[in-house]
């Protein structure tokens, strides 16, 4: 059983221009979590989403970022418009539906520059 | 609202001496409190998570933490450190009363294990 994947893991984009990044869940489950790291901090929680449906979002930034997860294929976080600020690690986790889901699986992480 | 707090930026240990990483934490209603290990660019890796029950928790590699209600503590312990645990180690809750799997993370603390 693979476990969280995303891709790419390393993005490099010039401000100005959009990142798209990918995340597979674990095989059934059904809750994906994003989560952004700055350099020498902790995890701060953007977007926690189940197939087809943002059940919250109070971590996004209010404006150029979206999350979407749909019926088929990954979960996709989109930058539009990067600046230097948005240069982080962006984690996505994965749980099961049901008693399993306090326990949360972590991708690897992509890690985006803007130059 | 919920929050996590990890006094130590770094611990500095011996080899073969005993680790304690400090974490402390506040939530609005049930507690449920997790330990996280990241290596250098990877994700992070589930150690230990306390629920309920016991409030001595043993995990992965030997590592064990005790939930405190009355401290709101939960510090992760080991009774011999490793040069191989040398790594970020993170703290989290979430409220298990809220429906959302939603967690907090500390901001991290860097072990470091000398040999």
């Amino acid at each position: 059983n693979a476990g969280v994947m995303q891709n790419p893991r390393h993005l490099v984009r010039r401000r100005g221009q959009e990142a798209r990044l990918r995340c597979s869940p674990m095989k059934g489950h059904s809750h994906v979590y994003w989560y952004r790291q700055l350099p020498e901090e902790g995890l701060k929680f953007m977007v926690y989403l189940q197939k087809e449906n943002i059940i919250d979002e109070s971590g996004m930034p209010k404006e150029r970022f979206s999350a979407e997860f749909p019926k088929e294929g990954p979960s996709i976080l989109r930058i539009q418009q990067v600046v230097r600020g948005d240069s982080a690690a962006y984690f996505c986790a994965s749980s099961p539906l049901g008693a399993g889901r306090d326990l949360v699986f972590f991708g690897p992480g992509t890690r985006l520059t803007v130059l | 609202a919920q929050s996590v707090a990890q006094p130590e930026d770094q611990v500095n240990v011996a080899e073969g001496n005993p680790l304690t990483v400090k974490c402390t934490y506040s939530v609005s209603g049930n507690p449920y409190l997790f330990w996280y290990v990241q290596y250098p660019n990877r994700g992070l890796q589930f150690l230990l998570k306390y629920i309920t029950g016991d409030n001595l928790v043993k995990g992965s590699y030997g590592f064990e933490a005790e939930f405190n209600k009355s401290q709101t503590s939960f510090h992760l312990k080991k009774p011999s450190a490793l040069v191989s645990d040398s790594a970020l180690y993170f703290c989290a809750v979430r409220d298990g009363n809220n429906a959302g799997n939603m967690l907090t993370f500390g901001g991290g603390t860097r072990l470091m294990v000398k040999p």
